[in-house]
């Protein structure tokens, strides 16, 4: 089993749909992090977050720690928010390490 | 922001030869540097994480002497991949923790596309 769960896997969207994506982990954390790969496979850090809720443009992403859970909402979508997103997770057990979630696809329709 | 460079970002080389790929932080330090292989539709897989000044710590079943790394200086490693074979084809991306600052993050390279032929 994964340190870190996300779903859906893939997602497909008509342009201005509300968009969740899913996240869950298993292991203490010091910071769960949201991050976007596009095709060209560059991966951008979007999120940092360890309690609460943040906010940047369209994006809003939560996390309850009790429940050791995230999400991802993207407002009033776009075909350029199409990409994969990952939820990856830093634990202050393993030192560095990082455990990253297989990520979820989504493709916003014009 | 913090920018990570990589390169090169495509290599395509014969079965036998050496490839080498390199991690720059460009406008910060970073004591660590972590490499990740990434197959198609599949999560990052950590490789092994580099230590400015001194050897590198690799993951179970990464092969040290075939993955060679080396990190220079606070803002340079680098990955060899040694007597390269077809199966070594993979997406290649790196990843640097900032020593001061935002230093809970990580900031990536574009990554890297090999195909041994």
């Amino acid at each position: 089993k994964n340190e870190v769960e996300q779903s859906p896997q893939n997602l497909t969207a008509q342009e201005g749909e509300f968009i969740t994506i899913n996240c869950s982990y298993s292991v203490g954390i010091s910071a769960l992090h949201w991050l976007q790969q596009h095709p060209g496979g560059g991966i951008v850090s979007l999120f940092m977050l360890s309690s609460g809720k943040k906010k940047h443009g369209r994006l809003i992403a939560t996390i309850n720690i009790q429940e050791k859970h995230s999400s991802l909402h993207i407002t009033a979508s776009h075909p350029r928010d199409s990409a994969v997103y990952i939820c990856a997770v830093s634990s202050p057990f393993t030192g560095n390490q990082f455990y990253f979630g297989t990520g979820t696809s989504l493709t916003v329709i014009p | 922001g913090a920018v990570v460079s990589q390169h090169p970002s495509r290599v395509i080389c014969k079965s036998g030869t050496s490839v080498k790929i390199e991690c720059r932080s460009l406008d910060f330090q970073a004591t660590t540097m972590f490499w990740y292989r990434q197959f198609p539709k599949q999560s990052l897989m950590l490789m092994a994480t580099s230590n400015e000044g001194s050897k590198a710590t690799y993951e179970q079943g990464v092969e040290k002497d075939k993955f060679l790394i080396n990190h220079a200086s606070l803002t340079l490693s680098t990955l060899t991949v040694t007597s390269a074979h077809p199966e070594d084809s993979s997406f290649y991306i790196c990843a640097a923790k900032p020593i001061r600052g935002e230093n809970e993050k990580l900031f990536f390279g574009s990554g890297t596309q090999l195909s041994v032929l």
